[in-house]
């Protein structure tokens, strides 16, 4: 099984802030990784796949990147809506999701 | 719009059945792969089970190989999932989610998400 490990749990920033997310895998999956956005009681929200393709609809300030088993989820100016909870995602061999890293307001 | 809209969740004592039911509209149903994925109150997801396009492949997650069957009729655009021998671990929300790659495998990134089935496995 392939274990997907995120870093930080959770991070807090301020509106405005640069913030980067990483996700690292127990094996390669090439570019087979997406990148999800959760708020308290609503299902997950595609923002991410194929490890940098932005999802049809989601602010062109979330970007992703990298291939193998290293990849980062970047939001370059922190909007008040993007405070939630985003997880990875392989898709390479079955599914598996990073715990999840909370993104919260300082 | 394309819209999923799972049902069948409940209280139910452990070593009990359940089945879960997925309708889906506003796309070709039998063009996807379909899954559940699971997420425990205050936890993180967990992908359980998927299906291809027309039921001739399926996979679980080791968590609940040989208690849970994932089944799909594509007449109805609608998505199963039987679980059988149901424990306390397996309480959580249930969503049902669909491939996103459009090649009729289960493979791929989930889009969308329905907003979930709670399942709560209790004595």
């Amino acid at each position: 099984d392939i274990q997907m490990t995120q870093s930080p749990s959770t991070l807090s920033a301020f509106v405005g802030d640069r913030v980067t997310i990483t996700c690292r895998a127990s094996q390669t999956i090439s570019s087979w990784l997406a990148w999800y956005q959760q708020k308290p009681g609503k299902a997950p929200k595609l923002l991410i796949y194929k490890a940098s393709n932005l999802e049809s609809g989601v602010p062109s300030r979330f970007s992703g990147s990298g291939s193998g088993t290293e990849f980062t989820l970047t939001i370059s100016s922190l909007q008040p809506d993007d405070f939630a909870t985003y997880y990875c995602q392989q898709y390479y061999s079955y599914h598996s999701f990073g715990q999840g890293t909370k993104l919260q307001i300082k | 719009e394309v819209q999923l809209v799972e049902s069948g969740g409940g209280v139910v004592r452990p070593g009990g059945s359940l089945r879960l039911s997925c309708v889906a509209s506003g796309f070709t149903f039998d063009d996807y792969g379909m899954s559940w994925v699971r997420q425990a109150p205050g936890k993180g997801l967990e992908w359980v089970s998927g299906i291809n396009w027309n039921g001739g492949s399926t996979g679980y997650a080791d968590s609940v190989k040989g208690r849970f069957t994932i089944s799909r009729d594509n007449a109805k655009n609608s998505l199963y999932l039987q679980m059988n021998s149901l424990r306390a671990e397996d309480t959580a929300f249930y969503h049902c989610t669909r491939a996103g790659l459009g090649t009729g495998n289960y493979l791929g990134w989930f889009d969308p998400w329905g907003q979930g089935t709670l399942v709560t496995v209790s004595s």
